[in-house]
């Protein structure tokens, strides 16, 4: 079956910092991974997917993600952290059976402090 | 439209009570998920459908839950009987492809 773990529940980086919030993946298959965001009382925004191809995926806001076979790891990095980017982070695979549903790991709460 | 719409934002019901809520995808979309997000809990998956069939409803919880789909278009999730353990805010996605996704902003039901 296919899966995702967000190993930490809260990341704190400071203001201007560099941010990684982790993710790793268990897969039959190919895996097609994605990481959403979500603010306070928002729905789920897009930021980036890996189906293919370059293993550093650029996404929305300046985020980037880089998808590590051998790590089974596809985490979620950003050079520089502002405050605006406190929020929370889910990380997810697509399940190949029936439909291609996302699979969700449980959501990683970043705080960026000024 | 230009996103997925959910109706209403907020529901407060009484237990006992069953609720409707109603999800309205991007047109031209043919696929349309359901999840459940509740508080301290991720993301879980209800149900999905392809036009009007629903090949994949094992994220259901209970047979309280059912859901809809008419003209390949808007879905209706409904739950009857609510629970105080229904309390959540439920989501809706589409999709044109299964690879991408859009979803909607939710519907935070409270049961009292």
């Amino acid at each position: 079956a296919q899966s995702v773990a967000q190993p930490e529940d809260q990341v704190n980086v400071a203001e201007g910092n560099p941010l990684t919030v982790k993710c790793t993946y268990s897969v039959s298959g190919n895996p097609y991974l994605f990481w959403y965001v979500q603010y306070p009382n928002r729905g789920l925004q897009f930021l980036l997917k890996y189906i293919t191809g370059d293993n550093l995926v650029k996404g929305s806001y300046g985020f980037e993600a880089e998808f590590n076979k051998s790590q089974t790891s596809f985490h979620l990095k950003k050079p520089s952290a502002l405050v605006s980017d406190s929020a929370l982070y889910f990380c997810a695979v697509r399940d190949d059976n029936q439909g291609g549903k996302l699979i969700f790991g449980q959501g990683t709460e970043l705080s960026v402090k000024p | 439209g230009a996103g997925v719409s959910q109706s209403p934002s907020n529901k407060v019901t009484e237990k006992g009570k069953d609720v409707e809520l109603r999800c309205d995808p991007i047109s031209g979309h043919t696929a349309l998920y359901w999840y459940r997000q509740s508080l301290g809990q991720g993301l879980e998956f209800l149900i999905y459908f392809q036009g009007n069939s629903a090949p994949d409803k094992s994220g259901l919880p209970s047979d309280r839950f059912s859901a809809e789909r008419t003209g390949g278009s808007v879905s209706t999730l409904t739950i009857q009987r609510t629970q105080q353990e229904d309390s959540a805010v439920y989501l809706c996605a589409s999709s044109w492809d299964n690879y991408g996704y859009t979803f909607g902003s939710g519907t935070r039901l409270t049961v009292v």
